[in-house]
């Protein structure tokens, strides 16, 4: 069971554009969402997070938004740099169920200049 | 130390032989995770410890795979008779493991396991 899905593998963007990478989920209890960023041979690190009863954080050209009632949440990037040409990974985190990070298949990004 | 560190960076193996990841978190932090990537796949959790206890293994794939953390500190992940199909990056992640506001995990740069 998927609670976290990103359905686009890979999403191809022209330097200095806006990129949008996409997340849905299923489990209503999540409490907060986080995005990561990983780079061949490295761990994933952290990028932005937002709290459920939040619809949007903003953090320099990274802003997230959520939209409980479509379980759905977006990562935006403006504008789009060849450095952010990474996988995205979207994550949640439910308390109530331990605290874990469910994390969904992730999305290659590639920044064209 | 000032990031978490896992060793081997890289293990190649023999299917059947049994290999051990290490995970060293960053100091301080109370809660320690490992999760796998297989190709083409996103982050599969495997095991959580909080302290030297494991509340969630939940994530585990089989009884060949095992865990254990000591001191509060470094992490062994054991895998057993090992399969092509473990092949895979093993990563390691460790927080302050907060009760509530956003888990930050910092991650390792992962164990990548080939089995042939």
């Amino acid at each position: 069971d998927q609670q976290v899905k990103q359905n686009s593998p890979s999403l191809s963007v022209q330097e200095g554009r806006i990129s949008i990478l996409n997340c849905d989920y299923t489990n209503s209890m999540f409490d907060y969402f986080l995005w990561y960023k990983k780079y061949p041979a490295e761990g994933p690190t952290f990028l932005i997070s937002i709290s459920s009863i939040k619809d949007k954080n903003e953090d320099g050209r990274f802003t997230v938004f959520l939209n409980k009632s479509a379980k759905h949440l977006s990562l935006h990037i403006v504008p789009s740099q060849p450095g952010d040409s990474a996988v995205y990974f979207c994550a949640a985190i439910s308390y109530n169920q331990g605290g874990k990070l469910i994390f969904g298949q992730g999305t290659e990004l590639s920044v064209k200049p | 130390g000032a990031g978490v560190s896992q060793s081997p960076s890289n293990k190649v193996t023999e299917k059947g032989k049994d290999v051990e990841l290490r995970c060293d978190p960053i100091s301080g932090h109370t809660a320690l995770y490992w999760y796998r990537q297989s190709l083409g796949q996103g982050l599969e959790f495997l095991i959580y410890f909080q302290g030297n206890s494991a509340p969630d293994k939940s994530g585990l794939p089989s009884d060949r795979f095992s865990a254990e953390r000591t001191g509060g500190s470094v992490s062994t992940l054991t895998i057993q008779r090992t399969q092509q199909e473990d092949s895979a990056v093993y990563l390691c992640a460790s927080s302050l493991a907060p009760s509530s506001g956003a888990n930050v995990l910092t991650f390792g740069a992962g164990s990548r396991l080939t089995v042939l």
